[in-house]
């Protein structure tokens, strides 16, 4: 069946680190990932996404990581900030090119920054 | 407007009352969608409109639940005598299409007594 799951369910940090959240996924033609954050009591916010046909994409302080291989993506927050302090998603299409856009969403991640 | 807009915010009504949710996508975007998030937990969707095809009702958790986007463009999402199982947080999102981000509302949180 079609999951999408993180390997742990928080994460603390130390503020100014380098934070890797992680995302497993299950279903081998899906072929758009991405990541949101969100806030308490607010939706979740679009931080980056990735198409399959890479394995590595770079915004701001932030980078998405794929490994079709393996089924895995990752998460990467450059010099964390106490405003990166949010639950982090994963969410894959699931279905390959000819999706529907749906998106299927891992459970969560809650970053924690220490001061 | 300049995001999705959901409303009420919050609600909360009696078991066994039906209620209706209003979704105001990103202005041109062809592409909408209902999720439903309840505490801590991920997203589950429930259906996505896209242009004039026929809806993906495939996440509707059963027939108390119905959804309609009226001109292409606001949606409603309906529970029928709510039960308290349905408690959660109604979030909307629209997006330009298959293969682009999805832009999501801050959600109506609902609440059945």
């Amino acid at each position: 069946g079609e999951s999408v799951g993180l390997h742990l369910p928080t994460l603390s940090v130390q503020e100014g680190d380098n934070s890797i959240i992680n995302c497993a996924y299950s279903n081998s033609a899906s072929d758009y990932f991405i990541w949101y954050k969100q806030e308490s009591g607010k939706g979740p916010q679009f931080i980056i996404d990735i198409r399959s046909n890479m394995d590595k994409r770079q915004g701001q302080r932030v980078t998405v990581l794929l490994n079709k291989t393996v089924k895995h993506l990752s998460l990467q927050i450059a010099a964390t900030q106490p405003g990166d302090s949010a639950v982090y998603f994963c969410a894959e299409n699931g279905r390959g090119s000819s999706n529907t856009g749906k998106l299927i969403f891992g459970q969560g991640t809650t970053l924690q920054v220490k001061p | 407007g300049a995001g999705v807009s959901q409303s009420p915010s919050n609600k909360v009504t009696e078991k066994g009352k039906d209620v209706e949710l209003r979704c105001d996508p990103i202005s041109g975007h062809t592409a909408l969608y209902w999720y439903r998030q309840s505490l801590g937990q991920g997203l589950e969707f429930l259906i996505y409109f896209q242009g004039n095809s026929a809806p993906d009702k495939s996440g509707l958790p059963s027939d108390r639940f119905s959804a309609e986007r009226t001109g292409g463009s606001v949606s409603t999402l309906t529970i029928q005598r709510t039960q308290q199982e349905d408690s959660a947080v109604y979030l909307c999102a629209s997006s330009n299409g298959p293969g682009s981000p999805l832009h999501f509302g801050n959600g109506t949180r609902l609440t059945v007594t």
